[in-house]
């Protein structure tokens, strides 16, 4: 089946930083997710890609759609305590059941 | 719109008792999902219904684990006997299509287990 490999798994950097995070897969997808999970909650979709290439941003958030439909990229810019929590990756192909990444940890120094 | 609600949000029970998570999905959303949250294996998806039918048990651990959803508005996630290592955070999801359509899937706020 299709797998994920998200990185890096956890980061843990100083408020003010640019933060950078990747998903790739072993095959293509239609439709790239990103969700935020705040500490004692369940994953909130952050961003949502629809085609190859695609750039989007949603504030300090910016996430792109590998040309290659295998990989995307999620940037977080100027990062603020609030930032922490795990981040997810989703890949989702031909209406099939999503496919999430490991997650990547994120932790902010003030 | 309130939202995937789950109750309850902490459940701590003793080894060899039963234990049942519920989930109010959003209305209108025709696909559920129970996942299973631990630090060693992340999200785990355990089963998801559509149209309140069960099409995919493979994640299920064992027998020990068991869901229904008897109308489109409720399921639930049962775990007889519950053991310590099914302690977890427990989430539950739902979504217009199988496939989450535009935008996804949206979780609930989840069930951390603790069997002790």
């Amino acid at each position: 089946g299709q797998q994920l490999n998200q990185s890096p798994q956890s980061m843990f950097i100083q408020e003010g930083e640019d933060v950078s995070m990747n998903c790739t897969s072993s095959s293509i997808f239609n439709t790239w997710l990103w969700y935020k999970q705040d500490p004692g909650e369940g994953p909130v979709l952050l961003i949502a890609l629809y085609k190859a290439g695609e750039l989007t941003s949603n504030g300090r958030l910016t996430a792109q759609f590998g040309i290659t439909r295998k990989d995307s990229f999620l940037n977080i810019s100027a990062s603020i305590p609030s930032d922490v929590g795990i981040y997810f990756c989703a890949g989702q192909y031909a209406g099939n059941m999503l496919t999430f990444g490991g997650g990547t940890r994120l932790m902010v120094k003030p | 719109d309130a939202g995937v609600i789950q109750s309850p949000r902490h459940e701590v029970t003793e080894m060899g008792q039963e234990v049942t998570l519920r989930c109010k999905p959003i209305s209108g959303h025709n696909s559920l999902f129970w996942y299973r949250q631990t630090m060693m294996r992340g999200l785990e998806l355990l089963i998801y219904f559509n149209n309140n039918v069960p099409i995919d048990d493979s994640g299920m651990p064992e027998d020990r684990f068991s869901a229904k959803m008897p109308n489109a508005s409720f399921s639930t996630l049962k775990i007889q006997p519950s053991e310590p290592r099914d302690s977890a955070v427990y989430f539950c999801a739902s979504s217009s299509k199988q496939g989450g359509g535009a935008y996804g899937y949206t979780f609930g706020s989840g069930t951390r287990l603790t069997v002790v």
